[in-house]
């Protein structure tokens, strides 16, 4: 089955800076990687999603890469706000499911 | 939001005791999901449903058993609940091809205690 791997745990960013995470997953048959961010209390939200026959997406200030070769992609958030804060979740297709990555906390500071 | 209601929403129950939790969906989606959330461990798959009555075992389905009687509703059983199952339970729904777009509930939050 697909195993993800994601970094960093944590991380803490200015107000108005970027914030970058980075996900590997083991299948290369893997076609679909979605991020998923999910605040205090609540469900994980869809918020940004790839396939593997682009290399990059973008969607206001956020923006998800992919790398098929080395089997990565990361979520770049530019000009971080307060609301930004929350935990991030990248995942790949396992069969039928979604396999998850331990999450990213992140901490926008004002 | 897609239309996924949980309930209970919070539950304190004792070790020993059977507990239920249901999903319900308004999406008419064919897959529905239970995940559990711990803390250092992410979102993991307990059972999985590709149809009514059509169910699967995910990666930590010892301890719980499901069922799926109508598209609408799925069900996660806790035959005996142990302090290691309290947590925070996902329902999931996918609306697109098997393992795509997955959309969450708001969760239920279980203590055993």
């Amino acid at each position: 089955g697909e195993n993800v791997e994601q970094h960093p745990s944590t991380l803490s960013v200015q107000e108005g800076d970027s914030a970058v995470i980075k996900c590997t997953y083991s299948d290369s048959a893997s076609n679909y990687f979605p991020w998923y961010k999910q605040e205090l209390g609540k469900g994980p939200q869809l918020i940004i999603d790839i396939r593997s026959n682009v290399g990059e997406k973008k969607d206001q200030r956020i923006a998800v890469t992919l790398n098929k070769t080395a089997k990565h992609f990361s979520l770049h958030i530019t000009e971080t706000q307060p609301e930004d804060s929350a935990v991030y979740f990248c995942a790949a297709p396992n069969d039928y499911k979604l396999s998850f990555g331990a999450g990213t906390t992140v901490t926008v500071r004002a | 939001d897609a239309g996924i209601t949980q309930s209970p929403r919070h539950k304190v129950t004792e070790t020993g005791t059977p507990v239920t939790l249901r999903c319900h969906q308004t999406e008419n989606h064919r897959y529905m999901y239970w995940y559990r959330q711990d803390p250092g461990h992410g979102l993991r798959l307990i059972h999985y449903s590709y149809g009514v009555k059509d169910t699967d075992k995910g990666e930590v389905s010892d301890g719980y058993s499901v069922s799926r009687s109508k598209t609408e509703d799925f069900l996660l059983t806790l035959e005996s609940a142990t302090s290691s199952q309290t947590s925070v339970y996902f329902c999931a729904i996918s609306s697109g091809a098997p393992g795509e777009t997955i959309y969450f509930g708001e969760g239920s939050w279980l203590t055993v205690v």
